[in-house]
């Protein structure tokens, strides 16, 4: 069964210092791997996906993830955060073979705090 | 482009009442999927209907249920309400891409409150 951890449920940061979210999964079959934002009182927007090839992927408002196979994680960074960022980000996996489609998994998610 | 819209936004129920959530997907997205968002249980997936059909089903008992209507509208229907169904559900939506979970849309959301 595909499990996701995201390790910190709340990350405080400072306006324009770097952040990374972090993401584990589990799975015993290939993956797709998605970030998802959620601005306060509104619904999730797609920040990036991996679905194969580069391991690294770059997403909307300056996002980046790197896919590491080895450790089964998917962070999330930002050289550069904004006080626009300060949002909830989840982390989703689902199957990446066709015979093996399943409900696709949500992190509990990690609250972004961007401080001024 | 309209994006995906759910209604109502708001509603309050009481225990033991029927519930009716609607979601209209973006032109052109065959596949609507329906979340709920539990307080402090983060996004548990419900639903998949795509073209009409039930593709998958969440670990939910079966008073959630739901249907798309042939203009891949999507209703989901809440029976028997519990204190714990209290939650913010999601609607989105997706074209086919081969995998369902590609590129999905969401809406904003419907509030339920259970008294």
């Amino acid at each position: 069964a595909q499990s996701v951890t995201q390790l910190d449920s709340q990350v405080p940061v400072f306006e324009e210092a770097p952040v990374e979210l972090r993401c584990n999964y589990s799975s015993s079959v290939s993956v797709y791997l998605f970030w998802y934002v959620q601005y306060p009182n509104q619904g999730l927007q797609l920040l990036l996906k991996y679905l194969s090839g580069s391991t690294l992927v770059k997403g909307i408002n300056g996002f980046e993830a790197e896919f590491n196979k080895s450790q089964t994680s998917f962070h999330l960074r930002k050289p550069s955060v904004h006080i626009s960022d300060t949002a909830e980000y989840f982390c989703a996996v689902s199957g990446g073979m066709k015979t093996s489609y399943d409900k696709v998994i949500f992190g509990p998610g990690t609250s972004l705090s961007v401080i001024p | 482009e309209a994006g995906v819209t759910q209604s109502p936004t708001h509603l309050i129920k009481t225990r033991g009442q029927q519930v009716t959530l609607r979601c209209s997907p973006i032109s052109g997205h065959t596949s609507v999927y329906w979340y709920q968002q539990a307080l402090g249980l983060g996004l548990q997936f419900l639903l998949w209907y795509d073209e009409g059909e039930e593709r998958n089903r969440g670990n939910f008992p079966p008073r959630f249920s739901g249907r798309q209507f042939p203009n891949y509208s999507s209703e989901l229907n809440v029976n028997a309400l519990e204190l714990e169904d209290s939650a913010l559900y999601l609607c989105a939506s997706s074209r086919w891409t081969g995998n369902p979970f590609h590129e999905q849309y969401f809406g904003p959301g419907t509030r339920l409150t259970v008294t």
